[in-house]
């Protein structure tokens, strides 16, 4: 156990519906990154939040957004979702800004299914 | 930009035999690379990572990396596999900057043959 929980663990949504994912990071961490993994992407990196703020952005849709709330918690918030955003989203935490030799602690996972 | 490649996508060994998985990086500054392991339903695991300390990197249940910068190489070897570490593994390396960007291989799945 990594200490990183996700909520939910499945979800099952429509075309065109909006879904809100949960991270909840290790105790401590101050950073949050969001990853999608897929088998024809593989492991994507969407966006890093250190302390509350946007600290790096990757392969992100203009469809899909996050935020960092105060008690260090972070929701990553996918739109008008189409089938191919069917994936697996990993959240992670580390314990500084993103350090180069950070450890990133991973969450379980949600599995997102978009019929 | 920074990258990996990890050769080969599938990797079979039998039970006892050496585990070998491929990994060659590709950065414009000195690299930190990581390993990181994926159990079937799970989230990824730090197996271990190279920090521009020693090269040869030992990590968690009996792994270890070499990293080699004339090969620009990281290759991950155990020395006898277990059923146990039958996973998908991925390569990642870090960019540099004040933040830890890290882009991660494609992954090579593991099989154990008893």
């Amino acid at each position: 156990d990594s200490g990183v929980t996700q909520t939910p663990k499945h979800l099952i949504t429509a075309t065109g519906q909006r879904v809100t994912l949960r991270c909840s990071p290790r105790s401590g961490d101050l950073s949050v990154y969001w990853y999608q993994q897929s088998l024809d992407q593989g492991l994507q990196f969407l966006i890093q939040y250190y302390n509350g703020e946007e600290r790096a952005k990757g392969n992100i849709l203009e469809r899909f957004s996050a935020q960092q709330f105060p008690d260090l918690h972070s929701e990553l918030n996918l739109s008008s979702l189409e089938l191919g955003d069917s994936a697996l989203y990993f959240c992670a935490s580390s314990p500084r800004g993103g350090a180069r030799t950070d450890t990133q602690y991973f969450g379980p996972g949600t599995r997102l299914t978009v019929l | 930009a920074q990258s990996v490649t990890q050769l080969g996508s599938h990797v079979s060994v039998s039970e006892g035999a050496l585990v070998l998985l491929r990994c060659n990086y590709s950065s414009s500054v000195p690299p930190y690379l990581f390993w990181y392991v994926q159990y079937p339903n799970q989230g990824l695991q730090l197996l271990l990572k190279y920090t521009s300390a020693a090269t040869l990197v030992k990590g968690i249940n009996g792994f270890e990396a070499e990293f080699k910068k004339s090969e620009t190489s990281f290759h991950l070897t155990k020395p006898s596999a277990h059923m146990s570490d039958a996973a998908e593994y991925f390569c990642a390396v870090s960019d540099r900057g004040g933040y830890q960007k890290v882009t991660f291989g494609t992954g090579t799945k593991l099989q154990v043959i008893p």
